[in-house]
């Protein structure tokens, strides 16, 4: 069946850094990716939605220039939290959707500490 | 806002129990309603896409029904096992193919 492969799956990072988290559809076209974040005993909230070659569409309340996404191709998204700070501690997944079959598949998630 | 609720928020059964969790979402401009699986450190597992009221599929023990016009699906786990210890999903697709979450209800089977 169809595969997201997201990485890293946890990171640890120091405050005012950046940290670059990517998904990748393995065994399909992902023409759209969608990007989620959840803190604890919160619902998986939508951040984004990116289409492959064109400008991600954010969410009401979602900073684009802290949250910068690129879809480059149709087998790579990536999310870059910019300048992080401990409020960006969060964790993270994508989806992406297959056209053919008109699923969504996630990736396993990444968790982001920022100290 | 669109909000997608889910009940209980967790669950502990035991080994052999029947069970089930409830989503409500909104009645008005349904598109589909998805239930996922999802399991520590694992991606989100899709068990089922119900579009149609009345709706009602079966996967192995588990089956779902779907209620448009009421706003509400229920998820049901027949004679439950440890394997099915996961915190269950459900998600209303809106236009623009966004997927709204519930908050989950995290089920935990005793043995």
């Amino acid at each position: 069946g169809a595969v997201v492969s997201q990485h890293p799956s946890w990171v640890i990072c120091k405050s005012g850094t950046s940290v670059k988290i990517e998904c990748r559809s393995l065994d399909f076209q992902a023409t759209t990716m969608f990007w989620y974040r959840q803190f604890p005993k919160q619902s998986l909230m939508l951040m984004a939605t990116s289409n492959e070659g064109s400008k991600a569409t954010y969410e009401q309340g979602v900073e684009k220039d802290k949250f910068l996404i690129n879809h480059a191709s149709l087998t790579l998204s990536t999310l870059t939290v910019t300048s992080a700070h401990p409020e960006d501690s969060s964790f993270y997944i994508c989806s992406a959707r297959d056209l053919t079959s008109y699923g969504y598949t996630f990736g396993s998630g990444t968790r982001l500490t920022v100290v | 806002i669109l909000n997608v609720e889910q009940s209980p928020q967790s669950l502990h059964v035991q080994e052999g129990d029947s069970t089930n969790f409830t989503c409500s979402f909104p009645s008005s401009n349904f598109y589909a309603l998805h239930w996922y699986r999802w399991e520590t450190a694992k991606s989100p597992e899709a068990l089922f896409v119900m579009t149609l009221n009345g709706d009602e599929k079966k996967k192995g023990r588990i089956s779902a029904t779907l209620n448009t016009k009421e706003g509400y699906s229920y998820l049901y786990i027949k004679g439950s096992q440890p394997e099915d210890s996961a915190t269950y999903l459900c998600a209303f697709l809106k236009q623009g193919g966004k997927l709204i979450f519930g908050q989950g209800t995290e089920l935990s089977v005793k043995p």
